[in-house]
């Protein structure tokens, strides 16, 4: 059952272009979205995250795009660089929980000088 | 910046054998979390606590977990009999409000023999 996807597993990609990673959902339910970046042996590091009233939020190098209709999300870092290289983790709050994150698999993205 | 911290950071045990993992949240969050992730797969929620009560659980969390805030610091997870399948990550989460951004610890890494 998975109720968030992330089909890329890996991702690579020149310094300085731009990084898209993508993000499926099956629950129109969902309200909330976040993205989660993970090095080797450190937990989720929290990186941005938008509702679902919302289409875009910018933070810096980072934009996440909503679509509701066609139930996606990407994570867009521009420009990249050498120390994103990481696992990029969607999650979505399932509506009316206490807290509970349903996290796709995750997409390794490989920033190459 | 206030960070979640767990400790041990590695722990091995026998089958049957009974585990406790610590964390201690960020010092003014209320809403505290455990998730795990089995290698290979996605990090999955296992309970939310607040208030000192479970306020939600995952199908994950059967009787041979319980949670615990034993003093006003620590976050514990307890695995009574400890089986080969409950070898992974575990992470710690603390929030503000459930509806808030979750911060997560560096994960005790759990390997059961």
């Amino acid at each position: 059952d998975q109720q968030v996807k992330q089909n890329s597993p890996s991702l690579s990609v020149q310094e300085g272009r731009i990084s898209i990673l993508n993000c499926d959902y099956t629950n129109s339910m969902f309200d909330y979205f976040l993205w989660y970046k993970k090095y080797p042996a450190e937990g989720p590091t929290f990186l941005i995250s938008i509702s679902s009233i919302k289409d875009k939020n910018e933070d810096g190098r980072f934009t996440v795009f909503l679509n509701k209709s066609a139930k996606h999300l990407s994570l867009h870092i521009v420009p990249s660089q050498p120390g994103d290289s990481a696992v990029y983790f969607c999650a979505a709050s399932v509506p009316g929980s206490q807290g509970n994150l349903i996290f796709g698999k995750g997409t390794k993205l490989s920033v190459k000088p | 910046e206030p960070e979640v911290t767990q400790t041990p950071s590695h722990q091995v045990t026998q089958m049957g054998q009974e585990v406790i993992l610590r964390c201690v949240p960020i010092s003014n969050h209320l809403y505290f979390y455990w998730y795990r992730q089995i290698l290979g797969q996605k990090v999955e929620f296992l309970v939310s606590f607040y208030n000192n009560e479970i306020s939600e659980k995952s199908e994950i969390f059967d009787d041979q977990f319980s949670v615990e805030r034993p003093d006003g610091s620590n976050f514990t997870l307890k695995i009574r009999s400890t089986k080969l399948e409950d070898s992974a990550m575990y992470f710690c989460a603390s929030s503000l409000d459930w509806a808030e951004t979750q911060y997560f610890g560096p994960g005790t890494r759990l390997l059961v023999l």
